[in-house]
């Protein structure tokens, strides 16, 4: 069936530091990838998307490309800051599974000053 | 309305107890989604709308469980003689149902049965 695996969390950084969070996929056909983010208190938001392999998706500073090779779409940021901690929930929706979304666990991070 | 509005915001029920969510999508977006969020874990699809038929009712986790959607609008998520484990939130997203676009989420109604 169709799965995503996130890296356990949750993730503490500082201030400005680099950041990778993992997710790999299981699907069959050619998904589309997504990035949703949830940060305290609020609903889940679209941080990025990616629909083919190699695209790569990029939204407020936050990067991340499909990769098919190694059904992979890994979420970076070159210098995070404390205003981006938050739930990140790697999803994907497969060709086969008409809308609905598939999702990760989600990773907490925690940014420090 | 410019956003996913969901009611209420909070619930707490005694177990044994019928509950009904309810979802007010985006206007004109035809596809609307439930997901369930236990603690801890990720988003667990229940069941997607386009228009108002329900051609994914897979993941309705029991008979329990139900929804219905009118006017190609608001939904309405029932959860019959409610459990214990039912306690979590219950997510509403809606979308145009275009394949290349993801979902717009509400902020959930957080259930707790007792």
């Amino acid at each position: 069936g169709n799965s995503v695996t996130q890296m356990e969390g949750p993730v503490t950084l500082s201030e400005e530091a680099f950041l990778t969070i993992n997710c790999t996929y299981t699907a069959t056909g050619y998904p589309s990838l997504f990035w949703y983010v949830q940060y305290p208190g609020e609903g889940l938001q679209l941080l990025l998307k990616a629909t083919k392999a190699d695209d790569k998706g990029s939204n407020k500073g936050f990067e991340a490309t499909y990769r098919k090779e190694t059904t992979s779409f890994h979420l970076e940021k070159g210098s995070v800051q404390v205003s981006d901690s938050a739930v990140y929930f790697c999803a994907l929706r497969a060709s086969n599974s008409g809308y609905a979304l598939n999702f990760g666990k989600g990773t907490s991070l925690l940014v420090t000053p | 309305g410019a956003g996913v509005s969901q009611s209420p915001s909070n619930k707490v029920t005694e177990k044994g107890k019928d509950v009904e969510l309810r979802c007010d999508p985006i206007s004109g977006h035809t596809a609307l989604y439930w997901y369930r969020q236990r603690l801890g874990q990720g988003l667990e699809f229940l069941i997607y709308f386009q228009g108002n038929s329900a051609p994914d009712k897979s993941g309705l986790p029991s008979d329990r469980f139900s929804a219905e959607r009118t006017g190609e609008s608001v939904s309405t998520l029932t959860i019959q003689r409610t459990q214990q484990e039912d306690s979590a939130v219950y997510l509403c997203a809606s979308s145009t149902g275009t394949e290349v676009y993801g979902y717009t989420f509400g902020s959930g109604t957080r259930l707790t049965v007792v």
